[in-house]
């Protein structure tokens, strides 16, 4: 069965720090999909990144990136030079062939001033 | 661009009492879904429907009742409610094409219904 851990229940550090949120997941299908969204303190979803199995390229989005290792069944994400707009909740989400979404509990991002 | 729309947006109900959650979307979406978050627990999926006429369970589907007479409408029904159901509820709408189509496997999401059961 499909399964996402999010090991990191809460973190908080200075804005301008660096920080990684960690992601781990569990398939037994080769094809299948990884996501992350954000939940801001408004409280609605917002879509960040979707990768395919087959895409194990890195990706960068201005200070966003993802790192996707097959190998450690991993898919974390790390915020460059972070901000306080980016305290938020973030969660990691995986989908099987079935295309119904698991999440992981989430991350708890809190950026001080 | 309303996208997906939930209501009502907030209720407040007596344990046993029944209601009806309703969420449209109008990106003709074939995919939608019924997900319910509550604290330290993440998003869990209640139920969802791969098509019109079509419904199938998550993760945590007791206690629910789904239907998608419409493509566009996907209604999650509480026939008797309880107080473990107080949460917010989340509906999702998302397209499924072919690896590296556009928006595959994006969910997107209403701004939520806050239900509380006492």
């Amino acid at each position: 069965a499909q399964k996402v851990t999010q090991a990191q229940t809460e973190i908080s550090v200075v804005e301008k720090e660096d920080v990684t949120l960690d992601c781990v997941y569990e398939t037994r299908d080769t094809t299948y999909y990884l996501f992350w969204y954000k939940q801001p303190p408004s409280g609605e979803l917002v879509f960040l990144i979707r990768r395919n199995s087959f895409d194990e390229q890195n990706e960068i989005s201005g200070r966003y990136s993802w790192n996707f290792q097959k190998s450690t069944s991993s898919f974390n994400f790390t915020i460059t030079a972070s901000q306080v707009v980016d305290s938020a909740v973030y969660f990691c989400a995986l989908s099987e062939l079935a295309q119904k979404l698991v999440f992981g509990q989430g991350t708890r991002l809190t950026i001080n001033p | 661009n309303a996208g997906v729309t939930q209501t009502p947006k907030f209720r407040v109900l007596k344990t046993g009492q029944s209601m009806t959650l309703l969420c449209a979307q109008d990106m003709n979406h074939e995919y939608m879904y019924w997900y319910r978050q509550d604290p330290g627990m993440g998003l869990r999926l209640i139920h969802y429907s791969v098509g019109e006429g079509t419904t199938a369970k998550g993760e945590v589907p007791d206690g629910y009742n789904v239907s998608r007479l419409k493509k566009q409408n996907f209604l999650l029904g509480l026939e008797s409610a309880a107080p473990s159901q107080t949460s917010v509820y989340f509906c999702a709408s998302s397209h499924w094409g072919l690896a590296g189509t556009a928006n595959t496997g994006e969910l997107f999401f209403g701004e939520g219904s806050r239900l509380t059961v006492l």
